[in-house]
């Protein structure tokens, strides 16, 4: 079974430059997530998709952030204008279930660096 | 203050020896997650513990929810360079809307 695909691994930009992130679940998985994990932190959940819906994205940053799973199965997590603070990891999740209860399945990220 | 605390941040362990891991919560947990991160990589499910005094193995780890629910313990025996990565404890709780909320990590390095 095909884990979390994630692109780019690596990504440089200069801050104010915009860039996007692409994430293919797990096939069948309903729910996808994005979190951010900056540099010795936890993950931060900025969205949380179940199917094409949004369930949860009280802590993505909508003036510069925005994410789509328009068929409800690959996902693209943007941000424009960047900012120095948005270097971080951005990790791709997803589960089978429509709850956050469970096995989460990551991808191996995408590093961002705003310089 | 982080609502999910994990101890210690970091650890340094010769090769074959044992360790703890301790995550503590601020709220009553429905359910604690254990993952393991290796630089550069996504995180891996290790286990979950959802009943107080719940203790779960996995190789040669294993973890512990206490009775009380509100603290978990990680410990490894017999420590491999295998074993080296961040260790992140997730939980949801009865505060966090059935989201998962995240301790900082705990970086453990073995030395052979």
């Amino acid at each position: 079974e095909a884990g979390v695909a994630q692109s780019p691994r690596y990504k440089i930009i200069e801050k104010r430059q915009s860039v996007a992130f692409w994430c293919n679940p797990i096939s069948g998985h309903a729910t996808l997530y994005w979190y951010q994990q900056i540099l010795g932190q936890g993950p931060k959940l900025l969205i949380q998709f179940q199917n094409n819906g949004v369930v949860d994205d009280s802590q993505l940053p909508k003036d510069r952030f925005s994410a789509e799973r328009l068929k409800g199965v690959d996902s693209t997590l943007k941000i424009q204008p960047a900012k120095l603070e948005d270097s971080a990891v951005y990790l791709c999740a997803s589960s089978k279930g429509t709850t956050n209860t469970g096995e989460l399945f990551f991808g191996e990220g995408s590093r961002l660096t705003v310089l | 203050s982080q609502e999910l605390e994990q101890s210690p941040q970091s650890l340094i362990v010769q090769e074959g020896k044992n360790l703890t891991i301790n995550c503590t919560s601020s709220k009553t947990l429905y359910g604690l997650y254990w993952y393991k991160q290796k630089y550069g990589e996504g995180l891996i499910f290790l286990m979950m513990l959802q009943k107080g005094g719940e203790e779960k193995s996995h190789e040669k780890i294993t973890a512990k929810l206490d009775e009380k629910k509100q603290q978990s313990s990680l410990h490894i025996t017999a420590s491999q360079p295998s074993h080296a990565g961040i260790y992140l404890c997730g939980a949801d709780t009865m505060d966090s809307n059935y989201q998962l909320i995240w301790g900082a990590g705990t970086k453990l390095i073995i030395k052979p």
